[in-house]
């Protein structure tokens, strides 16, 4: 069966320190993969995509990036950490983007003091 | 401009009563239309979705939710809620994984 681990689960970090969060998804190959942020209160936001290695579509342009070095691996990044990218960060992965459904991972939560 | 409402916040119901989650949405056409849950510090999980068809759809848990086009909704329900149901429920729709739109979310709180 398919699996998706996101890591850390808990993170603080300073102002201005780089990010890495990581996920990876087994027991599937050429998953779609994607990073969400959940605010308090509010829906999901997608954050960026990716359809295949090295392919990342981004949707809002802020401070993060993203990278797919393998196929299923999906790395979320920050060079220097902003106030406001405190916040819940969920990976998911599908099957394909039109019908099959999103499987995600238990998310991170982000505090950046 | 699209767009998914969860009118209400937060719903308390008593362990056993039915229920009813509402979502409404603004969408050029008829979108894809998914329900997932999320438990506390947890990802989300799909109940149920609707892609064309039969308007009322089964889901996982005992849940079900109605597609009604002329009032672009697409309302979740479960007869007889378990305390095992608190959580927050997401309705989302769109055309595709990438594309979705996301309500923000109904907190589920069973009262005992």
């Amino acid at each position: 069966s398919q699996t998706i681990h996101q890591w850390p689960a808990t993170l603080v970090q300073p102002v201005g320190s780089p990010l890495s969060l990581e996920c990876t998804v087994e027991g599937t190959s050429n998953p779609n993969l994607y990073w969400y942020r959940q605010a308090a209160g509010r829906g999901l936001q997608l954050l960026f995509y990716s359809v295949g290695i090295g392919q990342i579509s981004s949707e809002v342009p802020q401070n993060l990036s993203a990278s797919r070095p393998q196929d299923r691996q999906f790395i979320l990044s920050s060079k220097k950490l902003l106030l406001s990218d405190s916040g819940f960060y969920l990976c998911a992965w599908s099957a394909d983007s039109l019908n099959s459904p999103l499987h995600f991972g238990n998310g991170t939560r982000l505090t950046v003091t | 401009a699209q767009s998914v409402t969860q009118p209400d916040i937060h719903i308390t119901v008593s362990e056993g009563a039915s229920l009813e989650l509402r979502c409404n949405y603004s969408y050029g056409a008829t979108p894809y239309l998914f329900w997932y849950v999320q438990s506390p510090g947890q990802g989300l999980q799909l109940l149920l979705k609707y892609f064309s068809g039969d308007t009322l759809v089964q889901g996982i848990k005992g849940f079900e939710a109605e597609f009604k086009r002329s009032q672009s909704s697409f309302n979740l329900r479960k007869p007889s809620v378990h305390w095992s149901d608190a959580a927050e429920y997401f309705c989302a729709v769109g055309e595709s994984n990438y594309q979705l739109i996301w309500g923000a979310g109904t907190k589920l709180i069973i009262k005992p």
